[in-house]
């Protein structure tokens, strides 16, 4: 079974920018992965936001980018907002599975 | 647009079954399949597998065969998950999730409904 790895916290001052990683314990995420990005706020559902390694859905802020970066999935938020505290999910499809990784809590502070 | 609404929460006994229930509106129901997810008291979100809502073939991950049965009432555009011989580790928010087409996966959720096991 494939285990996806996130970071399990970050912090970002307001304004600031940071970058969630997603990696795969098979080797390199590449875009046949299909990674996708989620955010949870406490009590609600997930919201989908990146597809497809960089697809935004028309729901998405310009804020929210994702891309493939040394070997993972990436999703950058730019211009952070206190709004964006949360827990981020990544999900890769492996081998016909759909694997969530373990989340990012990303504090703004 | 699009809504998927579940059924409310459940509090069950070990050994019982339950059955949740996620109503979709404001799209074609067959046209896109439909994923289960698990998510446990703080915890993170674990895929359970899916159902493929034209043919009604459902496929479950690891870990979640057996007990778990996932089923499709297309005439009132329902799924469906049942649960048997529930446990204590049961307990969690068990959410519809529905692809999109073109790539996009998991583009819309339910809100969610909480099973707790306890006796």
């Amino acid at each position: 079974q494939t285990v996806v790895t996130q970071e399990p916290s970050l912090t970002v001052s307001p304004g600031g920018t940071v970058t969630l990683t997603c990696a795969s314990s098979t080797g390199a995420v590449t875009s046949g992965y299909y990674p996708t990005w989620f955010q949870q706020k406490p009590g609600q559902a997930p919201r989908a936001l990146i597809y497809t390694t960089s697809n935004k859905h028309s729901w998405t802020p310009a804020r929210f980018s994702g891309s493939l970066l040394g070997g993972k999935a990436a999703l950058t938020l730019s211009g952070v907002q206190p709004e964006d505290e949360a827990e981020y999910y990544c999900l890769l499809y492996c081998g016909g599975d759909w694997v969530f990784g373990g989340g990012t809590k990303l504090t703004v502070l | 647009q699009v809504q998927l609404v579940q059924s409310g929460s459940e509090l069950k006994k070990p050994g019982a079954s339950v059955k949740v229930s996620c109503k979709a509106s404001g799209y074609t129901f067959i046209s896109y399949a439909m994923n289960w997810v698990r998510q446990a008291p703080g915890q993170g979100l674990e895929w359970m597998g899916w159902i493929n809502t034209k043919t009604g073939n459902p496929t479950y991950a690891q870990g979640f065969t057996g007990r778990f049965v996932f089923s499709l009432d297309t005439s009132v555009s329902t799924a469906y998950l049942q649960i048997s011989s529930l446990k204590a580790e049961d307990t969690a928010v068990y959410y519809c999730a529905r692809d999109g087409g073109s790539g996009a996966y998991f583009n819309y959720w339910g809100q969610g409904t909480l099973v707790t096991v306890s006796s």
